[in-house]
């Protein structure tokens, strides 16, 4: 069965760095684009990094570039997501999610997200 | 970026109605359109890929349809389970994607 288990949140001060980690099983990570998306709050979704299977193709949200860097290590079949210079308005709940296909299929993003974590949070507060 | 307008923001409906909600993107997007359904305290949950194809294990009272900028979630014979939140969301710009503000749909 595949699993996809998020770690890392906390409660951070304003400018402070945090790392959070998915920890997968039950699939061929490496074969695998992922992503993060978050949820504040009573809010909706917003999709924030996404990475692809080697690592050759990474995007970031406007309100997270510069500031987050998504990365992997299929050896330890684990995905990462390091964020410097948090604010207040990343307080969320961070989901890692994985695409339906593998790298074996064209343009595998196409299918969607089909397995999630259930997310770590966090809270970003002085 | 893509943006993405989902419509009505809320619903409300009864058991055995049929409802639907509305994704229009500020862009053509072909058919690169998914749509997702949330409860309360539980990750997102894939419906519908590609505009209109049913995600294996999806009941089939949910369906998709459009292309280009418009597109609709279509949910016949509400059940008791299927109140909850939906999402739709672009994988057309691929690396980068956007989501929906949602639709919360509520029994009446």
């Amino acid at each position: 069965e595949v699993h996809l288990v998020e770690s890392g949140g906390g409660l951070v001060q304003p400018g402070r760095s945090l790392r959070l980690s998915c920890a997968v099983s039950g699939f061929f990570f490496e074969d695998y684009g992922m992503h993060w998306v978050r949820q504040a709050p009573g809010k909706g979704l917003e999709w924030v990094s996404s990475i692809s299977w080697n690592s050759a193709t990474i995007g970031y949200a406007d309100s997270v570039k510069g500031r987050f860097t998504i990365s992997r290590d299929n050896a330890e079949k684990s995905l990462y997501l390091q964020m410097n210079s948090l604010r207040p308005e990343d307080t969320a709940l961070y989901y890692c999610a994985k695409e339906t296909y593998s790298n074996s299929v064209r343009d595998s993003f196409y299918y969607g997200l089909d397995v999630w974590g259930q997310g770590t949070t966090v809270t970003v507060t002085s | 970026d893509i943006q993405m307008t989902q419509s009505p923001s809320s619903l409300s409906a009864s058991v055995g109605d049929r409802v639907t909600i509305t994704c229009r993107t500020s862009q053509s997007i072909s058919t690169y359109l998914n749509w997702y359904q949330q409860k309360p305290g539980k990750a997102p949950k894939l419906l519908i890929y590609g505009a209109s194809n049913l995600q294996s294990g999806a009941p089939a009272r949910f369906s998709g349809r459009g292309s280009g900028t418009d597109f609709t979630l279509t949910i016949s014979n509400l059940q008791p389970e299927d109140f909850a939140t939906y999402y739709c969301q672009q994988s057309y710009n691929t690396p980068r994607s956007s989501f929906g503000r949602g639709t919360k749909l509520e029994i009446k």
